[in-house]
């Protein structure tokens, strides 16, 4: 089975401190998306990646960034968290037809 | 990717099967129809995907009618732990290379299984 492992389950965090949030898949997927869900948004892309060292931002990326240095790994970045960023971040690795989700990591920013 | 329709809440007792309907009356030729669902507190979880055929796997099964403009996924002996929200996708099947395929969820339908 893939197995998507994400580094916490919860997280607390200063507002203003630097937080990563790491995402580790074991299936050798190039492909791998952080999202994060909002009650009554559903599901929004902050960035993806393709590729190692390859990224692209999806639709809400402001305030976020990635890095991918191993095709297994791909981790989230807030460089200066705020209190808007207190969310669920679901990170994803995809095969051809399917994606498959961590457990997700509930942050919360005071 | 082509908008679905799904009624907000369904019950089904344990045991039972639980059949999960979703509208896509704008679904285009080459979109395929997703299930996913997601437990309370966990990340999503797919569970089946079909072009214009029924499909059965370990988990369930996805009907779609011939006209494809809707579907329904079936639980066949549905548990407690079957208990989730459960999102029904339309969207072109995800190609290689760049076309990376994010996921859009709706509202989904909130299954609750009683004893």
């Amino acid at each position: 089975d893939v197995k998507v492992t994400q580094s916490s389950r919860y997280l607390v965090k200063r507002t203003g401190e630097k937080v990563f949030l790491e995402c580790v898949q074991d299936m050798d997927h190039e492909n791998m998306f952080w999202y994060r869900q909002d009650p009554g948004l559903g599901l929004r892309l902050i960035y993806f990646s393709y590729d190692v060292k390859m990224k692209e931002k999806g639709d809400i990326p402001e305030g976020y960034s990635v890095s991918r240095e191993k095709k297994e790994r791909f981790s989230l970045i807030l460089e200066s968290a705020s209190t808007n960023q207190t969310s669920m971040y679901l990170c994803a690795s995809r095969s051809s037809y399917e994606q498959y989700f961590g457990p997700g990591t509930r942050l919360t920013v005071t | 990717d082509a908008k679905t329709t799904q009624p907000p809440s369904m019950d089904c007792a344990e045991g039972r099967a639980a059949n999960l309907p979703c509208n896509h009356s704008t679904i285009s030729g080459n979109e395929y129809v997703y299930w996913y669902r997601q437990i309370h507190s966990q990340g999503p979880q797919y569970i089946i995907h079909g072009l214009k055929n029924n499909e059965t796997n370990e988990m369930a099964s996805l009907i779609i009618t011939e006209d494809r403009k809707s579907s329904t996924l079936i639980l066949p002996h549905a548990t407690l732990r079957d208990t989730a929200v459960y999102y029904c996708i339309v969207r072109v099947a995800v190609l290689g290379g760049t076309s990376y395929g994010k996921l859009t969820f709706g509202q989904g339908t909130i299954l609750t299984v009683h004893p």
